[in-house]
């Protein structure tokens, strides 16, 4: 099972731009990259997937290298909102009901400050 | 169209008595998962129920079973609970083979 690394925190400041690094070296070829918030006592939310080159929604940018061993979640003119925990995670569906165990780790505790 | 629902919310127990939790999957999703998250750290997950089966199981005693009805409503049971069982449970639910995982708000349990 592909494992992640992420830093364990990091501040920002409002207005600015976040870009949040996961490694995950020993990725398989049918893994797809996906991202989510967690705010605290409250269900994580999904952010982002991709599997390659760079996905875009109206929430965050997703950056994936040629080489797939790491990815980078880009968070535009982050507000006070934004202060949640980021988990990076590494997996794929192989058919309906048996999903691949996705590792979560201790994800990237994001503050943002006035 | 309602979100992934948990019941309780909060819940308080003591060693060695059972619990049951409970998690309606939002509407068209026939996938539950369930996690238990401490503080502090990433949801570790326990098992996941397809077509009313146990598909996946985590590194979870035989303490921890599960259940889901035809209409993908999912239960979560946990006997003889310990102090360490105390952590926020999570119902994920998702459709076939979509990546995307919805959450409901979970429920915080407590053991006394």
């Amino acid at each position: 099972l592909a494992k992640t690394t992420q830093p364990i925190s990091m501040d920002s400041y409002e207005g600015q731009e976040v870009n949040i690094t996961c490694s995950h070296n020993n990725i398989a070829t049918n893994d797809y990259i996906t991202w989510y918030q967690q705010f605290p006592s409250q269900g994580p939310r999904f952010i982002i997937q991709g599997y390659k080159t760079k996905v875009t929604n109206e929430v965050a940018s997703l950056f994936i290298p040629a080489d797939r061993k790491s990815s980078t979640l880009s968070l535009p003119r982050v507000s006070l909102s934004d202060t949640a925990v980021y988990y990076c995670l590494v997996g794929v569906v192989l058919n309906a009901g048996n999903n691949r165990k996705l590792i979560w780790g201790l994800g990237t505790s994001l503050a943002v400050n006035p | 169209d309602a979100g992934v629902t948990q019941s309780p919310t909060h819940l308080i127990k003591t060693r060695g008595q059972q619990v049951t939790l409970r998690c309606s999957p939002k509407s068209g999703h026939d996938t539950v998962s369930w996690y238990q998250q401490a503080l502090g750290q990433g949801p570790q997950f326990i098992f996941q129920y397809y077509e009313e089966e146990e598909r996946q199981r985590g590194n979870f005693p035989d303490r921890f079973s599960g259940h889901q009805f035809p209409n993908y409503i999912s239960e979560l049971n946990v006997t003889a609970l310990l102090l360490g069982d105390s952590a926020l449970y999570l119902c994920a639910s998702t459709q076939g083979t979509n990546e995307k995982l919805f959450f409901g708000s979970g429920t915080q349990l407590s053991v006394l």
